[in-house]
């Protein structure tokens, strides 16, 4: 199975700040990765899909990007909405593996 | 727009099996893909399985032999078994559409599931 190394685990920030959460690839997934928040007693939602497209309905702020096999979630301005857990996926091979998560609270 | 909405027994003894439904409203299973995902206590993701638009499947090879995902085309809804339980498949279980770019863009609410006897 392909593994998905997420950091941080957790990460506490202030509102406006600038937030990057990381997915390392243990091996080639290509473009095969998405991004989903997960607020508190909702479902997870849809981020970003193909490693830097942006979800229907997902504020600009949110961004993806690759290099390699690392994989970036970039909010650019943290609002107090964004508080949950995040998650990457990757999708090149079967079985589908999720990052362990990366749990982000207001500072 | 598409809904999706799990349903099924929140309490599962041991060595039974968990048997969950997925409704369906606003989008045909006949199209796309629509899969099985589990969150356990302490936030860990595992991806199930999914059954295509075609009604092939594919499943997590974690899961063996236990699981078995079908539909029921005529009511838009698909279904989940896992069989032989124990309490580590104690999670919260969603299901979710996904596509031919393989990502899911739509969720249940998800369906909170305890095995214990």
């Amino acid at each position: 199975d392909i593994q998905m190394t997420q950091s941080p685990a957790s990460l506490s920030a202030s509102l406006e700040e600038i937030v990057t959460i990381t997915c390392q690839a243990s091996q080639d997934i290509g473009n095969w990765l998405s991004w989903y928040q997960q607020k508190p007693g909702k479902s997870p939602q849809l981020l970003i899909y193909g490693a830097t497209s942006l979800a229907d309905g997902v504020p600009s702020r949110f961004s993806g990007s690759r290099s390699g096999t690392q994989y970036s979630l970039k909010i650019s301005r943290l609002q107090v909405e964004d508080i949950g857990i995040y998650y990457c996926l990757q999708a090149y091979s079967a079985p589908n593996t999720f990052g362990a998560g990366t749990k982000l609270e207001l500072k | 727009e598409v809904q999706l909405q799990e349903s099924g027994p929140g309490l599962v003894k041991p060595s039974q099996s968990l048997s969950l439904t997925c409704s369906v409203t606003g989008y045909s299973i006949t199209s796309n893909y629509w899969g099985w995902i589990r969150k356990f206590p302490g936030n860990k993701m595992e991806w199930m399985g999914y059954i295509s638009y075609s009604g092939s499947t594919s499943y997590n090879p974690s899961l063996k032999s236990r699981i078995s995902i079908t539909r029921d085309t005529s009511k838009n809804q698909f279904f989940l078994q896992l069989n032989s339980v124990t309490t580590e498949d104690t999670a919260t279980y969603y299901c979710a559409r996904s596509g031919l770019l393989r990502f899911m863009d739509a969720w249940g609410q998800g369906a909170s599931v305890t095995v214990s006897s």
